[in-house]
């Protein structure tokens, strides 16, 4: 089946420590986003790729980064994991093509990260 | 002014109900309007898609779209407890590639 994969699901890092999640995809979808997602919050996106041009939100601190390398896969970096970065980490895929058409966006299921 | 908004619940629906979720977005060119179910601890799960006004059904689910009034519902037939779950709505502005999700409403189904 098509999907979206996310590992690992659970990740727990020191204060401060780098931390790398990953992302793969076969629904062969040319844009991916990650979102962090907090508790009864909605999804936030930190950025997203249309194939590999690469989009910043403007309020996503400079701590995070992220690499497309190809197609399939993307990886977000935190490179000093803070406190208040804990969440739950969604990637997720969409045809990137705007139009008429529906084009739905699809998510992983997710990486819980923790940070002690 | 949050883009979507949506009443945070929870809306509680006693077992075998209609449940009904309600949706507002204040952009008006947004062109495709999604509603997703999310378990506790769990990811968004696509349940709905809709860009046409009126209605459109799959199974119990039927979602509703009112683009002059810039609303957007999802009823829930024959409610389950298993139906139990926070449901976020999503629009996708047209020209862009971006999904603006509401903070979801947690619907609680009782057997």
């Amino acid at each position: 089946d098509a999907m979206v994969i996310q590992n690992p699901r659970y990740q727990v890092t020191q204060f401060g420590k780098p931390v790398t999640l990953s992302c793969s995809q076969t629904l062969n979808h040319n844009v991916m986003y990650w979102y962090q997602q907090k508790s009864s919050q909605a999804p936030k996106l930190l950025f997203h790729y249309y194939d590999k041009d690469f989009n910043n939100e403007a309020d996503t601190p400079d701590n995070f980064q992220s690499r497309r390398p190809n197609t399939s896969f993307c990886f977000l970096d935190i490179r000093s994991p803070g406190l208040g970065d804990a969440a739950m980490y969604l990637c997720a895929t969409s045809m990137g093509q705007t139009g008429l058409a529906v084009y739905e966006q699809y998510f992983g299921p997710g990486t819980r990260l923790t940070v002690t | 002014q949050k883009e979507v908004e949506q009443n945070s619940g929870p809306l509680s629906v006693p077992e075998g109900a209609i449940a009904s979720l309600n949706c507002t977005y204040s952009d008006r060119v947004s062109q495709s309007f999604f509603w997703y179910r999310q378990y506790s601890g769990k990811s968004p799960e696509l349940i709905m898609s809709i860009y046409s006004n009126g209605d459109k059904e799959d199974g119990r689910f039927t979602a509703q779209l009112n683009k002059a009034s810039q609303y957007v519902s999802l009823l829930i037939r024959d409610s389950q407890p298993s139906d139990s779950a926070t449901y976020l709505c999503a629009v996708r502005p047209s020209g862009t590639y971006k999904y603006i999700f509401g903070t979801g409403t947690r619907l609680k189904v009782l057997a």
